[in-house]
C-alpha cells in the first residue's frame, strides 16, 4: 500500500474550522489529484496539479484550497466556505505526461459536526 | 463539460455467471477510458482501460468494448468470483498535454453470489 499516503484516515471538525488533509506520494509522480466522493455520486474532480507550483480548478473547487510547493506533497484545505465538507476525499497522483493511469491513496474521511 | 452516466447502480449474479456494466459520454473528445475497482474501504485501483482507437481490450476475464459512434463503452466480467464483489467506476477523459482530468461515472455495486 506503499507510493501514496493520505493522513489522517478519519477526521473530525467542527463546523465553522478550515482543516487541511496530508496527501503524500514517493512515486515522483509529475501530476496528484484531489477527489471527494459521496455516496451515489462517484469521484468529483476538486483540484489538480501537473506540477510543482502550479495546480488547477476541477469540477467543484468552491470552499477549497490547495497548494503545491513540493513535488512529493498536494494538501487539501476544506475552507469553512465548503456548505457540504462531509465526505470522503481521495488523492491521487499520476506519473507524468505519457503515463495514463492514476494512483490513489487511502483516503480521509471528513466529518463535519 | 463531459458527462458519465453508468448503469446498473447495483448488480447481482451468481458465482459463475457474467456481468455487464455500461457507461455512455457525452463529449465526443473524449479519448481515454478507464475501469476502477474499489473494494469496500479500499482506494480504487484501475482494472482495465482503453483508448479511442482501440474497439475491445482484454485482460484474463475482464475485457472493455468500446463504440465511438455510439458514445458508450461496456465492461465484461466473464466467469465471476466472490473476490470480484467490489464497487466498479468508469470514467472518461482527454489525454490532453497533462490533465488528463477523470470524468468518473456514478458507481456500480456488483455483488457475486454464492
Amino acid at each position: 500500500d506503499g507510493g501514496i499516503t493520505q493522513s489522517p484516515k478519519y477526521l473530525f471538525r467542527k463546523e465553522g474550522q478550515n482543516v487541511t488533509l496530508s496527501c503524500e506520494q514517493n512515486l515522483n509522480h509529475d501530476a496528484m489529484y484531489w477527489y471527494r466522493q459521496d455516496p451515489g455520486q462517484g469521484l468529483r474532480l476538486i483540484y489538480y496539479s501537473q506540477i510543482v507550483n502550479d495546480f488547477q480548478k476541477g469540477d467543484i473547487a468552491e470552499g477549497y484550497s490547495v497548494s503545491r510547493e513540493k513535488k512529493e506533497s498536494f494538501p487539501l484545505t476544506v475552507t469553512s466556505a465548503q456548505k457540504n465538507p462531509t465526505a470522503f476525499y481521495l488523492c491521487a497522483s499520476r506519473a507524468g505526461i505519457a503515463y495514463n493511469e492514476q494512483f490513489f491513496g487511502p483516503g480521509t474521511r471528513l466529518t463535519v459536526l | 463539460g463531459e458527462n458519465v452516466e453508468q448503469h446498473p447502480s447495483t448488480l447481482s449474479v451468481q458465482e459463475g455467471d457474467s456481468a455487464v456494466i455500461k457507461c455512455t459520454y457525452s463529449d465526443s473528445a473524449s479519448n481515454y477510458f478507464p475501469w476502477y475497482k474499489q473494494e469496500l474501504g479500499k482506494r480504487p485501483q484501475l482494472i482495465i482501460d482503453i483508448r479511442s482507437n482501440v474497439g475491445e481490450k482484454k485482460d484474463q476475464r475482464i475485457a472493455v468494448t468500446l463504440n465511438k459512434t455510439a458514445k458508450h463503452f461496456s465492461l465484461h466480467i466473464t466467469e465471476t468470483q466472490p473476490e470480484d464483489s467490489a464497487v466498479y467506476f468508469c470514467a472518461a477523459s482527454i489525454l490532453t498535454g497533462g490533465g488528463n482530468k477523470l470524468t468518473f461515472g456514478t458507481g456500480t455495486q456488483l455483488k457475486v453470489e454464492l
